[in-house]
């Protein structure tokens, strides 16, 4: 695609549900980043794939946010039984390769209510 | 990771003033990216450093490497409205941010 899609835009949950953000990168961009951003703060990174291998998922909170790039291309980033402290805007950003220029999705605002 | 720290955190400027924000690194850097995130929108890339000492310059916007490759700075001259929004810099293969420095500039 023209630039890296991310849905849903916007996200309401209700606190002990489980969400799927979906990440679709630019075609043929090799690394696929996943980021969370509060409201005045930097990217806060989360993990990072190389085709279909998670090369890093140290930014990862807990056990209950899992990601995975199964075909080297579309993500996702699972968060299970949410909690309040989860909303925060979920940025997906993908380069050619590693370390090049990240192009940076529109985001998923999550509220988990 | 490595861990880039930012400052200042903001930078509140008059039209036309300078701004100058620096991004310093406990470790080396292979390389250091800095980007530019507008209110409401998301960063957007501006430029990548990669050798020690290394310049580069965006009109305005001059972007520096230290000889060490551990720090980096970006200095706006002459700033505009236009250059309102927060600066990031990012560094290494995971592409970790700092935290930014938020400029706003007053007409």
């Amino acid at each position: 695609g023209a630039g890296v899609s991310q849905s849903p835009r916007y996200k309401v949950t209700k606190r002990g549900q489980d969400v799927a953000l979906r990440c679709d990168p630019i075609s043929g961009h090799v690394s696929l980043y996943w980021y969370r951003q509060a409201l005045g703060q930097g990217p806060e990174f989360l993990t990072y794939f190389n085709y279909e291998a998670q090369q890093d998922k140290s930014g990862l909170p807990n056990d209950r946010f899992s990601a995975e790039r199964p075909e080297g291309s579309i993500s996702t980033l699972t968060i299970q039984r949410t909690e309040q402290r989860d909303s925060a805007m979920y940025r997906c950003a993908s380069s050619l390769e590693a370390a090049s220029p990240l192009h940076f999705g529109n985001g998923t605002r999550l509220t988990v209510t | 990771g490595q861990q880039v720290m930012q400052i200042p955190q903001y930078q509140h400027v008059q039209e036309g003033e300078d701004f100058t924000t620096y991004c310093n690194s406990s470790t080396t850097l292979s390389n250091i990216q800095w980007y530019k995130q507008r209110p409401g929108g998301h960063p957007v890339f501006l430029i990548q450093l990669v050798k020690s000492g290394e310049v580069k310059k965006q009109k305005r916007l001059t972007f520096q490497f230290g000889e060490a490759k551990k720090n980096s700075s970006l200095h706006i001259t002459a700033t505009q409205t236009t250059d309102v929004g927060t600066y990031f810099c990012a560094g290494e293969n995971d592409m970790r941010f700092g935290a930014g420095t938020r400029l706003t500039v007053k007409p």
